[in-house]
């Protein structure tokens, strides 16, 4: 399976302000996601990030929040915008490859606190 | 909302022993796919079952499902400590790869 990896690990932000994750995978792949994590919580879908097009957002989640890209098909960043203690999670990158078109595989996720 | 509710929510057994973790989901699927998390870190890809599949194997892993119910379980044999963690089903509805998890259960192996 790719090896998936995401930056930072971890990081404790200010309210209002952005951070951006990105997300590594050492080979190609057809598809990779945005997941969010709260706290005890289920992961829930946040978007598709679409190779060189606008990410496809699930609902409850808008562009202006949680702007995405996807430059090529090896890496990707999620931006999680003027942060509120809400938004403390874990997010995580998927992705899936044409070699097991059916698997989805995580990457290791970025614990965010927002204080 | 979300499809998968996991059945219990929490289960704690004996090192040894087998552990089994059920899921139900609402409705159609072309996949069902088990992960592990240990702590609140990554998930661990653990075996993807299709639709026309009835059980499936992986080491000491055994995952069934029955699609007229609904429903997969998942079976640890011989349970061990380093077992303890958080299982997660995930369903794919037809001709989509978007995931939609359980809510998990969280197994605890005693030593």
């Amino acid at each position: 399976s790719a090896v998936i990896s995401q930056k930072p690990s971890r990081d404790i932000c200010q309210r209002g302000t952005s951070l951006t994750i990105q997300c590594q995978v050492d080979s190609q792949v057809t598809m990779m996601f945005w997941y969010r994590q709260q706290p005890g919580q289920s992961l829930t879908l946040i978007a598709t990030a679409n190779q060189g097009s606008e990410a496809t957002y699930e609902s409850g989640f808008v562009i202006d929040k949680f702007p995405i890209s996807r430059p090529n098909l090896t890496f990707s960043t999620l931006t999680v915008s003027n942060m509120s203690p809400e938004d403390s999670s874990i997010y995580l990158c998927s992705v899936v490859s044409s070699a097991r078109p059916y698997e989805q595989y995580f990457g290791p996720g970025t614990r965010l606190t927002v204080t | 909302s979300q499809q998968g509710e996991e059945d219990p929510q929490a289960l704690s057994i004996q090192e040894g022993e087998n552990a089994t973790m059920n899921c139900s989901y609402k409705t159609s699927i072309n996949n069902l796919q088990w992960y592990r998390q240990n702590s609140g870190r990554g998930l661990v890809h653990l075996i993807l079952i299709r639709s026309n599949e009835r059980e499936k194997h992986s080491g000491r892993l055994r995952v069934t499902l029955d699609t007229s119910k609904k429903s997969s379980s998942l079976l640890i044999t011989a349970s061990r400590a380093a077992d303890t963690a958080s299982y997660f089903c995930a369903t794919d509805a037809e001709g989509a790869q978007k995931l939609v998890f359980g809510q998990g259960t969280r197994l605890t192996i005693n030593p």
